[in-house]
């Protein structure tokens, strides 16, 4: 059974940078796509960014210029970077996997979250 | 990008119940379309995908279908269980992937 566990502080101070990892285990990383998902305590879900292991990967044009996602094929590691955090980025992220065979954008792999706090 | 809404924004309903959801596109999607059930505290669950297939080990009780921009999910005999929020997901023209704002469904 495939599990994620995304890690990371859970308090980041504004204008610096979050940090998330997703942590892949019971199957190979290679075998999805992977993606960030955001959501705002009582507010609803926001794509953030995707990865494939060949390389493939975008994000959301709203957040691109601050957004770097990156995958450990090796450790089964997913990862993203934001930069310049402000209070908007408060938010339960969220790390979800679409397997390969079905194709990209059918979540049906979903770690438990972590809230990221932006404050000073 | 693509805009979603979904109505009503919150219901309340009957364990017994026939629960029905519409989503609308705000251009055409085709069947690029996908339902998820969350419920408070946990990371969301894939439903229904491509509009109208039911994810394997999803109850038969619930259902979606709509092609174009008009989409609807429904809930047929709603359980104890089945009181969450629900969110429609566009994966049509990307970036980004777009999801409704969801439905609440809670107890009457």
């Amino acid at each position: 059974q495939v599990q994620l566990q995304e890690s990371g502080p859970e308090l980041v101070k504004p204008s610096e940078t979050l940090s998330l990892t997703c942590t892949v285990s019971g199957d190979s990383i290679s075998n999805y796509y992977w993606s960030w998902i955001r959501q705002p305590p009582g507010k609803g879900l926001e794509w953030v960014a995707f990865m494939y292991y060949s390389g493939s990967t975008d994000a959301n044009p709203s957040l691109k210029s601050r957004v770097t996602v990156s995958l450990d094929t090796f450790r089964n590691l997913f990862s993203l970077k934001l930069t310049s955090v402000t209070a908007a980025d408060t938010a339960v992220y969220f790390c979800a996997g679409s397997i390969e065979r079905r194709g990209n954008w059918f979540f049906d792999l979903w770690g438990r979250g972590t809230l990221v706090t932006v404050s000073s | 990008d693509i805009q979603m809404t979904q109505s009503p924004s919150s219901l309340s309903a009957s364990v017994g119940d026939t629960v029905t959801i519409t989503c609308r596109a705000s251009q055409d999607i085709n069947n690029f379309l996908n339902w998820y059930q969350q419920k408070p505290g946990k990371a969301p669950k894939l439903l229904i995908y491509a509009a109208s297939n039911l994810e394997s080990g999803v109850p038969s009780r619930f259902s979606g279908s709509g092609f174009g921009t008009d989409f609807t999910f429904t809930i047929s005999s709603l359980q104890p269980e089945d009181f969450a929020t629900y969110y429609c997901q566009q994966y049509d023209d990307l970036p980004p992937i777009t999801f409704g704002p969801g439905t609440k469904v809670d107890f009457k």
